[in-house]
């Protein structure tokens, strides 16, 4: 069975640091993984999509996350955080092997805050 | 070309009423997804539609709960005798379906959200 384990429920950086928030997924065999930001009142927007290619993947404004399948990790990262990355990250994963599954799997999420 | 878009963006209803979320995916978007976003909590899979038929229907709580997407395109999200728990915001998005024949999942494009309120 999938599942997906955010380590951090709560994460605060200062302006211009880096960012690091982990996930770690179980999977049956090959996962696809996603990460997944959803700022206060808007919709949830793909950050960065991981699909059995590169295991480094960059995705939008700035960040990029790195498949560790011996770790069976996800983390997200980022160099230096700016204030409007404040919000919510859902890590994300789904066996593409499943048949007519495409049910994503959802970590609880890690609320990012980002202090001045 | 526009995004998924939901109608209402706020939906305030009293207990055993009736109500209808609207999901208006993106063109061309062949799979369409129902989830459930409670505070605090990511998204909870309700139904998933690939063209006019329900795929998936799992994540449905119970016989309350009902979705059509009669030509493929719009889908409707219909609730009976709305109780106070089912108060969330109620999430679509699309994807365009085809994947590379199960090699990888499709992105999902998410639209904003349907607050509902059960009083």
């Amino acid at each position: 069975a999938q599942s997906v384990t955010q380590l951090d429920s709560h994460v605060s950086v200062s302006e211009g640091t880096p960012v690091l928030l982990r996930c770690n997924y179980s999977s049956s065999y090959s996962p696809s993984l996603f990460w997944y930001v959803q700022h206060p009142n808007k919709g949830l927007q793909l950050l960065l999509k991981y699909t059995s290619a590169a295991t480094l993947v960059k995705g939008i404004n700035g960040f990029e996350a790195e498949f560790k399948k011996s770790e069976t990790s996800f983390h997200l990262t980022k160099p230096s955080a700016h204030m409007s990355d404040a919000a919510e990250y859902f890590c994300v994963v789904s066996d593409p092997w499943a048949g007519n599954n495409r049910k994503l799997i959802w970590g609880l999420g890690t609320s990012l805050a980002v202090n001045p | 070309g526009a995004g998924v878009s939901q109608t209402p963006s706020n939906k305030v209803t009293e207990k055993g009423k009736y109500v209808e979320l609207r999901c208006d995916p993106i063109s061309g978007h062949t799979a369409l997804y129902w989830y459930r976003q409670s505070l605090g909590q990511g998204p909870e899979f309700l139904i998933y539609f690939q063209g006019t038929g329900a795929a998936d229907d799992s994540g449905l709580p119970n016989d309350r709960f009902f979705a059509v997407r009669p030509e493929g395109s719009v889908s409707t999200l219909k609730i009976q005798r709305t109780e106070r728990g089912d108060s969330a915001v109620y999430l679509c998005a699309s994807s365009p379906g085809a994947g590379l024949a199960g090699l990888e999942t499709d992105t999902q494009y998410f639209g904003p959200g349907t607050r509902l309120t059960v009083l």
